[in-house]
């Protein structure tokens, strides 16, 4: 697509309920990222995609958190037993290939899913 | 893991001041990227430094990579605004390549 696609836009759910957050990449893009933004905050790290490479899960919270990616492609965030800190904006961000040491691309984020927990 | 410490937190100025933000590291770094995040949007990225005391300029603004590579810094003359968010700096966390962001400078701009 012409740009990264995230979906619900806007999710209301009950404590303890699982949501489930959507990504879908710019075509061709092999980097896929997750961050989390509560409001007024900085950008927190959750996990990393890389192609066929093993995720780099070192930013999610807690076990209740976990992200698959189907090849290149589709990513879904799933947070179970919704907790109300949980509540923030996740943003995907995708970018061509691999941030290696010297690699320069540009990562370009999706409108974010606004996640609130009641 | 890699961090990086971003100052001011917040800046308010009259609008035509300029402004200043500044991203540290207690370690080297290979690049540093600056993303500028408008009042409820997404971050949007800005530009890469790779060189040692490297400066670059996008009309009103410049960035700038310390000699030693653990600094960098995002001026911006004659504030407008537009230029109304908050600028991010973001490095590399590790070997395998994930995307740490600075905690950000908020920008108010008074017309």
């Amino acid at each position: 697509g012409a740009g990264v696609s995230q979906s619900p836009s806007n999710k209301v759910t009950e404590k303890g309920k699982d949501v489930e957050l959507r990504c879908d990449p710019i075509s061709g893009h092999t980097a896929l990222y997750w961050y989390r933004q509560r409001l007024g905050q900085g950008l927190e790290f959750l996990i990393y995609f890389q192609g066929n490479s093993a995720p780099d899960k070192s930013g999610l919270p807690s076990d209740r958190f976990s992200a698959e990616r189907t090849g290149e492609s589709v990513s879904t965030l799933t947070i179970q037993r919704t907790q109300q800190e949980d509540s923030a904006v996740y943003l995907c961000a995708s970018s061509l290939e691999g941030q290696g040491l010297n690699s320069g691309n540009t990562i370009y984020f999706g409108e974010g899913s606004w996640l609130t927990v009641v | 893991g890699q961090q990086v410490m971003q100052i001011p937190q917040y800046q308010h100025v009259q609008e035509g001041e300029d402004f200043t933000t500044y991203c540290n590291s207690s370690t080297t770094l290979s690049n540093i990227q600056w993303y500028k995040q408008r009042p409820g949007g997404h971050p949007v990225f800005l530009i890469q430094l790779v060189k040692s005391g490297e400066v670059k300029k996008q009309k009103r603004l410049t960035f700038q990579f310390g000699e030693a590579k653990k600094n960098s810094s995002l001026h911006i003359t004659a504030t407008q605004t537009t230029d109304v968010g908050t600028y991010f700096c973001a490095v590399y966390g590790g070997s395998q390549g994930n995307l740490i962001f600075g905690k950000g400078t908020k920008l108010s701009v008074k017309p």
